[in-house]
C-alpha cells in the first residue's frame, strides 16, 4: 500500500523567511507520480506541481522549488522569501500509474503554514 | 478552466437522516472522486468512479454510497447520517490518465447533530 508522510503539522514563519515543507512517501511501484496541492482558507485545493518517478530533476517556479530524491523517497517543497499569501495548508500526494481503472491519489496529512508580518 | 461545483457549502443534518451531496464537473472528465478531510487525518478517499455507473470503494467507504448516472455528476449518499460523519467533504475530477492532476470543488462542510 502506498503512504505519504508529512511530519510537520504546523510551521510558522515571518514574512521573507525561506521555508521547506517535507514529504516522504512509500510505494512498491516503480512508476508513480507525486503532487503538491495548496489549500488556502477558501477551502479549494489548488494543484501546484506533478513529478513522475523517472524525473528527478529539481524544479523551480518563481519562489517555489521542489526537490525530488528517489534515494530517500522524499519530495520536499521550498518557498523562498515567503509572503502572507502563502499561508495555507499544503498537501503532498502520491498516485500510482494507471492499472486500467482510475488511479487514486493518496494524500499526506498536510502541513499548515502560517506566514506573519 | 475546469469547474467542479459542489451543491452546498454548508449543511446541517440530524442523526439518521439520508443525506445527498452533489458534485458536478464541466470538463468531460472520466474520473470523479469523493474525499473527506478531517484535522490530523488529511484527505481520505471514500469512493471514486472511472465511468458512468462504475464505482469503486476507496479507503473509508463504510456508511456511504455513491451514484453516477451521468458523466458530469457524482453524488455521495449518507444512508443514515451519524455524528462521526461530521466532516468536510471534497469532490474532485480528473482525466483518466493518472498523470493528470485532480481538480477540486470548494468542499461541503457537513455537520450531523
Amino acid at each position: 500500500a502506498q503512504k505519504v508522510t508529512q511530519a510537520q503539522t504546523e510551521i510558522s514563519v515571518v514574512e521573507k523567511e525561506d521555508v521547506t515543507l517535507d514529504c516522504v512517501y512509500e510505494t512498491r511501484d516503480t512508476t508513480y507520480y507525486l503532487f503538491w496541492y495548496k489549500q488556502p482558507p477558501s477551502g479549494e485545493l489548488v494543484f501546484l506541481i506533478r513529478r513522475n518517478s523517472f524525473d528527478e530533476q529539481n524544479e523551480i517556479s518563481g519562489r517555489y522549488s521542489w526537490n525530488f530524491q528517489k534515494s530517500t523517497s522524499s519530495f520536499n517543497f521550498t518557498i523562498t522569501a515567503s509572503q502572507v499569501v502563502d499561508s495555507a495548508v499544503y498537501f503532498c500526494a502520491l498516485s500510482e500509474a494507471n492499472t486500467g481503472t482510475a488511479s487514486k491519489l493518496t494524500f499526506g496529512t498536510g502541513t499548515r503554514l502560517q506566514v506573519t508580518l | 478552466d475546469v469547474k467542479v461545483t459542489q451543491s452546498s457549502r454548508y449543511l446541517v443534518k440530524r442523526t439518521g437522516e439520508k443525506v445527498f451531496l452533489e458534485c458536478v464537473q464541466d470538463m468531460d472528465h472520466e474520473n470523479m472522486f469523493w474525499y473527506r478531510q478531517d484535522p490530523g487525518l488529511g484527505l481520505r478517499l471514500i469512493y471514486f468512479s472511472y465511468d458512468v455507473k462504475m464505482k469503486e470503494k476507496g479507503d473509508i467507504p463504510e456508511g456511504y454510497s455513491v451514484s453516477r448516472e451521468k458523466k458530469e455528476r457524482f453524488s455521495l449518499i449518507l444512508e443514515s447520517a451519524s455524528t462521526n460523519q461530521t466532516s468536510m467533504y471534497l469532490c474532485a475530477s480528473s482525466l483518466s490518465d493518472s498523470r493528470r492532476a485532480l481538480h477540486f470543488g470548494n468542499g461541503t462542510r457537513l455537520t450531523v447533530t
